[in-house]
């Protein structure tokens, strides 16, 4: 089966760690994509990378890191730094960008305690 | 002005009546426009593309408005199923920043 695979489903962190969600892909495709999504809002673009080794900055890329070793493989990490970091997290990939489908995980909720 | 923008609603409608809503954009180059559904608490998935000609699937109606830079959906005989909130995709084909609309919340009532 085709997909992308987020883990963990729900995710509970301390105040002043860091953490780290997993987004995985056998689709072949060559771009990934981070989103944060608050209680009732729309979905906002952290990072995004259109090739592996390369990645950009979306709208709100502050507190948040990325690597894109692998093809497969966009790995989210929530710094200490990120003061609002519960959300649900929703990462997504598509072989040409903008101008094709996008595919999404099932997300991550992310819980600070 | 944001990039795309969306009326919030919520659109409360009663099942088997027709609603309708727009997205805006202001970007004249684009070129690829989605309409995406997402269920409360899930990830969103694709409903539809929306080509120059309009495209119509089942009972669900895409159209563009190049002239005033506007995507519209239209969904009849509304079902309960329905009731989502549904997301716009407006980009240029080569631009990889893949950014959705705020969402419009359709509700629909027995």
């Amino acid at each position: 089966d085709g997909g992308i695979t987020q883990s963990p489903k729900y995710l509970f962190r301390k105040e002043g760690q860091n953490v780290t969600l997993s987004c995985e892909q056998n689709l072949n495709h060559d771009a990934m994509y981070w989103y944060r999504q608050d209680p009732g809002q729309g979905l906002r673009l952290i990072y995004y990378s259109q090739i592996v080794n390369d990645f950009q900055k979306g709208d709100i890329a502050e507190g948040y890191s990325v690597s894109r070793e692998k093809k497969e493989s966009f790995p989210l990490t929530v710094t200490s730094a990120q003061k609002n970091p519960t959300a649900f997290y929703l990462c997504a990939s598509s072989s040409q960008g903008g101008s094709t489908e996008a595919f999404f995980g099932q997300g991550t909720r992310l819980t600070v305690v | 002005r944001k990039e795309v923008e969306q009326d919030p609603g919520p659109f409360n409608v009663p099942e088997g009546a027709t609603v309708a809503f727009n997205c805006t954009y202001s970007n004249s180059a684009s070129q690829s426009f989605f309409w995406y559904r997402q269920d409360c608490r899930k990830e969103p998935k694709l409903l539809m593309s929306v080509y120059s000609s309009g495209n119509e699937d089942g009972r669900f109606t895409a159209q563009l408005n190049r002239a005033s830079q506007y995507i519209s959906l239209l969904i009849r005989d509304s079902k309960l199923s329905d009731s989502a909130t549904y997301l716009c995709v407006v980009n240029k084909n080569n631009d990889y920043k893949l950014s959705f609309g705020a969402g419009t919340t359709v509700t629909v009532r027995a």
